[in-house]
């Protein structure tokens, strides 16, 4: 069956580090995908990995390795504004299957 | 952001109402879906459609009727739900149908309708 997994909430204080883990087992793999959304709001696009490796944009970086079926979103400098949670989701077969997601809370 | 505009945002109907939610994209993408998002769960895919037919139906209750009667336009016809059906609606739309891959493949979704079944 199709499985992705990520924590469930995180937290970390402002201008800290943090790291959300993805683990997938899925049938097939056309690339893997990370959104944020803020309660009440549309999931909005973060990043896309197809190949191993680290892809960086500004504060956000994610990373893949397809062998060990896994991924991470990493933030860095937290701002409050980064409280929401992140979805993980895989491309499989043409169709997005999404993690549960992980909440994200940045304290003062 | 006002790529995808779902409406209404909210909505309160009993079991036995006739509703509809309306989705539409202004990206110029030629694929749309619908999702359903509860509470801690992953999002679900209800319905993908590619230049405005239905390719894919996740084996969702014939109480959810979809529609899409142009490419920038799709709606979810609503009748005699359950009050398990409460949840948030996603509309979603991409530049390329699914079974590509790459960016194009990418989605970008509305603000979502929240539906509470009394």
């Amino acid at each position: 069956g199709q499985n992705i997994d990520q924590p469930t909430e995180m937290t970390a204080t402002e201008g800290a580090i943090v790291q959300i883990n993805c683990t997938y087992q899925t049938s097939g793999f056309n690339g893997l995908f990370w959104y944020q959304q803020h309660a009440g709001e549309a999931p909005t696009f973060l990043s896309y990995n197809v190949l191993d490796g680290l892809e960086e944009k500004g504060r956000f970086s994610s990373f893949l390795s397809r062998s060990k079926g896994y991924s991470y979103l990493l933030l860095k400098e937290l701002q409050m504004k980064d409280s929401a949670s992140y979805l993980c989701a895989v491309n499989s077969w043409g169709k997005l299957q999404f993690g549960a997601g992980t909440q994200v809370v940045v304290t003062p | 952001e006002t790529g995808v505009t779902q409406t209404p945002r909210h909505l309160v109907m009993g079991m036995t109402n006739k509703k509809s939610l309306k989705c539409e994209q202004h990206l110029g993408h030629n694929a749309m879906y619908w999702y359903k998002q509860s509470a801690k769960k992953p999002l679900e895919l209800m319905f993908v459609y590619s230049l405005e037919e239905r390719v894919e139906n996740n084996s969702v209750p014939s109480r959810f009727s979809p529609e899409c009667p142009n490419s920038s336009h799709l709606f979810l016809h609503l009748h005699t739900l359950q009050p398990e059906d409460s949840a948030l609606y996603l509309c979603a739309s991409s530049q390329e149908p699914p079974g590509t891959s790459g960016t194009t493949d990418t989605q970008y979704f509305g603000p979502g309708t929240r539906l509470t079944v009394l």
